[in-house]
């Protein structure tokens, strides 16, 4: 079963902007980890954030985690072409296995 | 560096029929995971190495699925007496010890007919 949902399911944006996604779970965690997933082809790892960490940045990057609310962002600033992908949260209850949910579908228009 | 691979991408059976895929994962990773993906899903765990002992399986890994990691390196999924449910992207990955990102090969798609 897939512990994490993420909002929206789908994001389309114009090249420049900002996207945002939101990832809610429902067991307690270890960590939570973003992915991203070009079309058919396998997943790449983005960020981590730990469950003592409430923000974190990598790049163009910027994930905060709310425990009490169990709930998840991703922010991608100045969005790229190249950004278009699937993002997926994914859990870890700290047993090193990960519970994904089902992603969201980002569109960036140029 | 090469990273995750995944033989073969591709795979067209029919009904019925067995297949196996193989996994070779990062070099120095001891920890190795499969997982199923379905069309708009996210992957599903189905099992994990670590070195050459299977240390879970998730309930969705029938008795028609076996794995296989022999010497720790890389690994084999067998799906016997194939249905069509079994129409999926099939993801390894691979880490080291005590590191949780993990590293994904780019999946063998089968499509059962």
């Amino acid at each position: 079963s897939q512990q994490g949902e993420e909002d929206p399911q789908a994001l389309s944006i114009q090249e420049g902007e900002n996207a945002t996604m939101n990832c809610s779970y429902k067991t307690s965690i270890n960590n939570l980890q973003w992915y991203r997933q070009n079309s058919g082809r396998g997943l790449v790892h983005l960020i981590l954030i730990r469950s003592n960490e409430r923000e974190k940045h990598s790049g163009r990057l910027r994930v905060t985690l709310d425990t009490s609310k169990k709930s998840s962002s991703l922010l991608i600033t100045a969005s790229r072409a190249a950004d278009t992908a699937s993002y997926f949260c994914a859990t870890d209850a700290g047993d090193y296995k990960l519970s994904f949910g089902a992603g969201t579908t980002v569109t960036v228009r140029a | 560096d090469t990273g995750v691979s995944q033989d073969p991408r591709h795979k067209i059976t029919k009904r019925g029929q067995n297949v196996t895929f193989r996994c070779d994962p990062i070099s120095e990773h001891n920890r190795l995971y499969w997982y199923r993906q379905t069309l708009g899903q996210g992957p599903e765990f189905l099992t994990y190495f670590q070195n050459e002992a299977q240390l879970e399986k998730s309930r969705l890994l029938s008795d028609r699925f076996s794995a296989e990691r022999p010497k720790g390196s890389f690994s084999t999924l067998e799906i016997q007496r194939t249905e069509q449910g079994d129409s999926a992207m099939y993801l390894c990955a691979s880490t080291s010890a005590a590191v949780y990102e993990q590293y994904f090969g780019p999946g063998t798609r089968l499509t059962v007919t």
